[in-house]
């Protein structure tokens, strides 16, 4: 079975574009989250997506959105981007809503803000 | 809200010896615990999990935790440690609120093995 894909794995953007990162889960997974890995923050939580529904959210900004389709591919999209915005961007899928005890990670996509 | 504490930053030691990585979280409550491990330029990948059951849970790569509840504590031990290990390595524990869970990561230890 294929793992998490994550497109593109490098980002270079300045500030105030906009970017959309794109998280392909594994095959019969249904549930999508991403997470945020800086050096000074560390992992954080963005939010989840099951059924094409946002079923959770961490403290980010608006700025910070996402959306799931029908195959369970999913989006995040950052606008307005800030310096601070540069860092990895993990997602992981799973079988089912809330089921992060079988959570896999992809291999992230790394967005630099110049 | 769930926080997770590693203790250790950063973490040397010499190829063959044994290791032990600290992680401390702080709710008392049910929880499951995660420990990931992430190679340079790429994503985690899960080394052990309890959920529960047996408070010794091994998982892949030879490595192992000890769940201590009175203790609060879930630390990650090899008994001899390869080049190949020299990674980061972060504990998790599962947070459910009333919108779902997530997993609430500490803040890392960077475990590097010398010859």
């Amino acid at each position: 079975k294929a793992g998490v894909t994550q497109t593109p794995r490098y980002l270079i953007k300045t500030r105030g574009q906009q970017v959309t990162l794109s998280c392909s889960p594994i095959s019969g997974h249904r549930s999508v989250s991403w997470y945020q890995q800086t050096p000074g923050q560390g992992l954080q939580f963005l939010f989840e997506y099951f059924s094409e529904t946002q079923r959770n959210k961490g403290n980010f900004p608006g700025r910070f959105s996402g959306r799931q389709f029908s195959n369970s591919r999913s989006e995040m999209n950052v606008s307005t981007l800030e310096l601070g915005d540069s860092a990895l961007y993990l997602c992981a899928s799973s079988p089912k809503w809330d089921s992060f005890e079988e959570q896999f990670f992809g291999p992230g996509t790394r967005l630099t803000v110049l | 809200a769930q926080s997770v504490t590693q203790l250790d930053s950063q973490v040397p030691v010499f190829e063959e010896a044994p290791v032990e990585l600290r992680c401390n979280y702080s709710s008392s409550v049910s929880v499951y615990l995660f420990w990931y491990v992430q190679y340079p330029n790429q994503g985690l990948q899960l080394l052990l999990k309890y959920l529960s059951g047996s408070t010794l849970v091994k998982g892949i790569n030879g490595f192992e935790a000890e769940f201590n509840k009175s203790q609060t504590s879930f630390h990650l031990r090899k008994p001899s440690v390869h080049i190949s290990d020299t990674a980061e390595y972060f504990c998790a524990v599962s947070d459910r609120g009333n919108q779902g869970g997530k997993l609430i990561f500490g803040q890392g230890t960077e475990l590097s093995v010398k010859p």
